[in-house]
């Protein structure tokens, strides 16, 4: 059974316009939520997180959005830029469950110029 | 440069042949652990260690082995490969068991023929 889902495959958008990933989960032990980013040949780079007690954090053109009641949270790249082209995984932990992040199975980020 | 790296980055081997794939990180972290990542199914815990001599099964352990002789260091062992293992390796470190955010290395494609 998946506790995190990241529906979307693939998003493509254009260069300047905002680029929404989608992430739910369905534990609701989950205390802390992360979105780490993954280049072709390289490891997963943490990229923001937010904590269950906090509905949004921001981190220059990263935001990332928690609804606790929808168990959904989103990531937001504003203005979007060809470097963002990535995959980008939805990761969640809960203090009770133990140390492993639990991750999506993770949505590529195209964005053209 | 604080990083984890991993040896070797590729790898081709053939069914029942034992092999280590390495993992070092050189940030004094107390918490390391082994991911692998299989497409359409995301990242997935394999073991962790949440201090030298201290190790425990993540969600997959099945056919792997680990070791933490040195903090720095946490070697996947697969004693007897099998073509199932053919994966794609993360290792990540973290400064303590429940730090949020995990550093991971750049990976290591394995095939088992």
């Amino acid at each position: 059974d998946q506790q995190v889902k990241q529906n979307s495959p693939s998003l493509s958008v254009q260069e300047g316009r905002i680029s929404i990933l989608n992430c739910d989960y369905t534990n609701s032990m989950f205390d802390y939520f992360l979105w780490y980013k993954k280049y072709p040949a390289e490891g997963p780079t943490f990229l923001i997180s937010i904590s269950s007690i906090k509905d949004k954090n921001e981190d220059g053109r990263f935001t990332v959005f928690l609804n606790k009641s929808a168990k959904h949270l989103s990531l937001h790249i504003v203005p979007s830029q060809p470097g963002d082209s990535a995959v980008y995984f939805c990761a969640a932990r809960s203090f009770q469950a133990g140390t492993a992040l639990i991750f999506g199975k993770g949505t590529t980020l195209s964005v053209s110029s | 440069e604080a990083q984890v790296t991993q040896n070797p980055r590729y790898l081709i081997t053939v069914t029942g042949k034992k092999l280590t794939v390495t993992c070092s990180q050189n940030m004094n972290h107390e918490y390391m652990s082994w991911y692998r990542q299989d497409p359409g199914l995301g990242l997935r815990q394999i073991y962790y260690s949440m201090n030298v001599e201290v190790t425990d099964k993540g969600d997959v352990p099945e056919g792997y082995k680990v070791s933490r002789k040195e903090k720095r260091n946490f070697p996947l062992i697969l004693e007897s490969p099998s073509p199932n293992q053919t994966s794609l390796y993360f290792c990540a470190s973290s400064l303590a068991a429940f730090s949020y955010e995990q550093y991971f290395g750049p990976g290591t494609r394995l095939t088992v023929t």
